[in-house]
């Protein structure tokens, strides 16, 4: 069964520097997300992405966040200067179609950890 | 906003023991609700869902039905077994197109001893 792989499993990045998560989505998707659960909390909405750019965003995602397709495969979500509380397991997902008709499948996650 | 609430953990259960997680939720439109499963070091994956009122998902046993007039959605197995240990996670989308995301729960740990 197809699913959504993201790379790397666990990222260690010092306070400040920059990070990029990846993700690939199932091929024949066109909805893309990216959620994070800070330990022990709630998973939270990040971003959505659809036809190449973003058709929503939370709080959350601010100036310091980028998401971008560089290609037919990728998905990647760029923190720019990472701060402690960016610390969190990241989810990316994907859909077919809209979450009402089908289901997000998730990868299994990054885990970032900021130092 | 949307918020959906669930039953505070962890949940200990015997195996083949009665296993009811509760969730409720409040929303602006008709959302659709997922539980989705979370086992160890691994992703969210769908456990199931349902798109209206009244509809029931089931999958794996488990089932949950749609309950407007309460705003419900809770989760039910008969006979819980050792493998169901996980995380449970309630969520919801609003119908709104453009606005698909899903909001979760807290989630609710689940252990089942044999």
């Amino acid at each position: 069964e197809p699913e959504v792989t993201q790379t790397p499993s666990h990222q260690v990045t010092q306070m400040g520097q920059e990070v990029i998560l990846r993700c690939v989505p199932i091929s024949n998707h066109l909805y893309f997300y990216w959620y994070r659960q800070i330990l022990g909390q709630k998973v939270e909405f990040l971003v959505s992405f659809y036809n190449n750019e973003i058709s929503e965003k939370s709080e959350i995602f601010d100036d310091q966040f980028s998401v971008e397709r560089p290609d037919g495969s990728n998905f990647t979500l760029k923190i720019r200067s990472t701060k402690l509380e960016d610390s969190a397991m990241y989810f990316c997902a994907s859909s077919e179609e809209t979450a009402s008709n089908q289901p997000q499948h998730f990868g299994d996650g990054t885990r970032l950890s900021i130092l | 906003g949307n918020s959906v609430t669930q039953m505070e953990g962890p949940v200990t259960l015997s195996e083949e023991a009665f296993l009811t997680i509760n969730c409720t939720y409040t929303a602006t439109g008709y959302p659709s609700l997922f539980w989705y499963v979370q086992y160890p070091g691994e992703g969210l994956q769908l456990l199931l869902k349902a798109t209206k009122a009244d509809d029931k998902g089931s999958n794996k046993g488990f089932e949950a039905t749609y309950r407007k007039e309460t705003t419900s959605f809770h989760l039910e197995k008969g006979s819980v077994q050792v493998s169901d240990s996980a995380v449970y996670f309630c969520a919801l989308s609003d119908t709104n197109f453009g606005n698909e995301k899903l909001t979760f729960g807290t989630g609710t740990r689940l252990t089942i001893i044999p």
